[in-house]
């Protein structure tokens, strides 16, 4: 069973205006939050994170948003550009003891159009 | 500062041969991992390292050996590929468990 789920394969937006991914997990347990950039033939890139003990985090262009009781997070770009054109994972870390690394989702294929 | 370098970027292995994957990270990072992506996947976690001298399975670790060989490096071995093993992979480290993972980028594996 999946516990974060990216329900948009691919997204389109017009350049210069706002690009809004959303992530939805199903397990509480997760406590940290992650957002990657993935271009073809290359490794994922860290974009931006954020702990659960917050529900906003900002980082120029990108900021996201986490609604813990919802368990929903998304990430928003503004003004979007033609190189952000990629695919975006998001990325949960668990909290508990046990497996370490991050559960991914699926990801969303960002397409900026001129 | 080349970050985490993986070789090869490309292998194609017949079913029932051996090949070990390398990862090494100049980061100076104590976690370290290794994934698979599938398509139209998410990545997952086949095995990781939280500190030198340790390994941990993941989420799919079956088919699949690792070994840290020292604070830099961790490599991931197949002993008897098989198709279900084509993928590409992707080794990642962080500084600890609790920090962003920065990854390599990729080899892609053929399993015929």
């Amino acid at each position: 069973d999946q516990q974060v789920k990216q329900n948009s394969p691919s997204l389109s937006v017009q350049e210069g205006r706002i690009s809004i991914l959303n992530c939805d997990y199903t397990n509480s347990m997760f406590d940290y939050f992650l957002w990657y950039k993935k271009y073809p033939a290359e490794g994922p890139t860290f974009l931006i994170s954020i702990s659960s003990i917050k529900d906003k985090n900002e980082d120029g262009r990108f900021t996201v948003f986490l609604n813990k009781s919802a368990k929903h997070l998304s990430l928003h770009i503004v003004p979007s550009q033609p190189g952000d054109s990629a695919v975006y994972f998001c990325a949960s870390r668990w909290s508990g003891g046990g497996a370490d690394g991050l559960t991914f989702g699926k990801g969303t294929h960002l397409i900026i159009q001129p | 500062n080349a970050g985490v370098t993986q070789t090869p970027k490309f292998q194609v292995l017949k079913t029932g041969q051996s090949m070990t994957l390398q990862c090494a990270q100049d980061m100076n990072h104590n976690s370290m991992y290794w994934y698979r992506q599938d398509p139209g996947m998410g990545l997952r976690l086949i095995y990781y390292s939280a500190s030198e001298g340790t390994t941990d399975k993941g989420e799919v670790p079956n088919g699949y050996n690792v070994s840290r060989l020292n604070k830099r490096e961790f490599s991931l071995r197949l002993e008897s590929a098989a198709p279900s093993q084509t993928s590409v992979y992707f080794c990642a480290s962080a500084g600890t468990r609790w920090r962003e993972q920065y990854f390599g980028p990729g080899t892609r594996l053929t399993v015929t």
